[in-house]
């Protein structure tokens, strides 16, 4: 059974560009979270889906959106980046019907040049 | 929002020994708090949660207390062992009101280094 996945691994990208992340969600899963992990801090929420929606979001500009697909699987996109957007970004997927554990994917490290 | 204090930021432990770490969080309405192990360069993994009906869970030699009462909760780790070391997050979310609600909020982390 494979877990939560992303891709890419890691990512370069200059100012003002764009840039989009993918994850899959562990099977059975259907709520995917996004969360920005700047280097030695604490995962901050970004927003999550469920049912193909955007169902809660934190404090992120809309520079950050997002996407999810029927299989379940999303993206987050960022637009303008900025080099404050250098972090881990790790998506966390939570089980069909249950309503706590969220496992987290390795993430996907971007940095911002 | 929900705010959650974590402490120490740093621990040091000779192995064998017993390692605690404790949070405090804000919102009285925040029903479920696990915690996270991060490996460097690794996903945080959840190593053991806690809801807001129970006042203790333990897991071998990890063992989670919560006092709502105080709004604190802390992480125990037994007889400490090398492969112990690592970043611990705890997180606190608020209670669900519809299905969809998942936002945790985390404290700042705990660096935790057992020594041989």
């Amino acid at each position: 059974d494979a877990g939560v996945t992303q891709s890419p691994t890691h990512l370069i990208k200059t100012r003002g560009q764009q840039v989009t992340l993918r994850c899959s969600p562990k099977s059975g899963h259907d709520t995917v979270s996004w969360y920005q992990q700047a280097l030695g801090q604490g995962p901050q929420f970004i927003f999550q889906y469920y049912e193909e929606e955007e169902r809660q979001r934190g404090n992120f500009p809309d520079r950050f959106s997002g996407h999810q697909f029927p299989n379940y699987s999303s993206e987050l996109n960022v637009n303008a980046l900025l080099l404050g957007d250098s972090a881990l970004y790790l998506c966390a997927s939570r089980r069909r019907g249950q309503s706590y554990e969220q496992y987290f994917g390795p993430g996907t490290r971007l940095t911002v040049t | 929002g929900e705010n959650v204090e974590q402490h120490p930021s740093t621990l040091s432990v000779q192995e064998g020994d017993s390692a605690v770490i404790k949070c405090t969080y804000s919102d009285s309405a925040s029903n479920y708090f696990p915690w996270y192990k991060q490996e460097l360069g690794k996903r945080p993994q959840l190593i053991i949660d806690i809801r807001s009906n129970v006042g203790e869970k333990k897991d071998q030699r990890i063992a989670v207390t919560l006092n709502k009462t105080a709004k604190h909760f802390s992480l125990h780790i037994t007889e400490t062992q090398p492969e112990d070391s690592a970043v611990y997050f705890c997180a606190a979310r608020l209670s669900i009101s519809n299905f969809g609600n998942e936002k945790l909020t985390f404290g700042t982390g705990t660096r935790l280094t057992i020594i041989p």
